[in-house]
């Protein structure tokens, strides 16, 4: 089972400034995912990080405000960009393996604060 | 997409079994039903996925009827360690595409002393 390990944890922002989270797994990974999660909401698919390529971004999310990198099988950054108190939420990187196995694994996420 | 369907929250008390029910009336010829568990300030965790009849392993057991428009999470013995929020999804991930996955609200579980 892959490891996913994600920071910051937590981190408190200015408005207005960017913060970039780093998500690392301990193997290769075919598909790398970002999510977002509201205070004792559910699961909001951000975008899916693809590596070497521009990430695919679901509806209502764009690059601008959520750049996201992915340069190796293993590694994924999302940016939160221009920050306002309405980005303050969970955010969590997942991953799954290969391209028979269903299981999805999740970092611990990072929980953002903007003032 | 195969919307899901189940409890806001269920109470329990340590030692019993809990069963979990999740609706997908729309579930497509492709689903699998997958059920994650997540702690406070922790990502969701894998727990089981089926696609027809039972699947049991070292945590959990899956019920899916004949027509697959529902399914049940037993958790047997639970103890204070199980509560949790637990979400059902319904999707097909083997085409590698988890876009189609619905994350409803989970069912909060709260096992007492």
């Amino acid at each position: 089972s892959a490891v996913i390990s994600q920071k910051p944890s937590r981190d408190i922002c200015q408005r207005g400034t960017s913060l970039t989270i780093q998500c690392q797994v301990d193997s290769q990974v075919t598909m790398m995912f970002w999510y977002r999660q509201q205070p004792g909401q559910s699961l909001t698919l951000i975008a899916t990080a693809n590596q070497g390529s521009e990430a695919t971004y679901e509806s209502g999310f764009v690059i601008d405000k959520f750049p996201i990198s992915r340069p190796n099988l293993t590694f994924s950054t999302l940016t939160v960009s221009n920050m306002s108190p309405e980005d303050s939420s969970i955010y969590l990187c997942s991953a799954k393996e290969g391209t028979t196995n269903e299981k999805l694994f999740f970092g611990s996420g990072t929980q953002l604060s903007v003032l | 997409l195969a919307k899901t369907t189940q409890p806001i929250s269920m109470d329990s008390y340590e030692g019993q079994e809990v069963n979990i029910t999740c609706s997908h009336n729309n579930i497509a010829t492709n689903d699998y039903i997958t059920w994650y568990q997540q702690f406070p300030s922790q990502g969701p965790r894998f727990i089981i996925q089926g696609y027809k009849t039972k699947v049991t392993n070292e945590v959990a057991s899956l019920f899916i009827p004949a027509d697959r428009k529902s399914s049940t999470l037993s958790l047997p013995r639970v103890s204070l360690s199980d509560t949790a929020v637990y979400y059902c999804l319904v999707g097909d991930m083997k085409a590698g595409n988890n876009r189609k996955l619905i994350w409803g609200l989970g069912t909060s579980l709260a096992v007492n002393p």
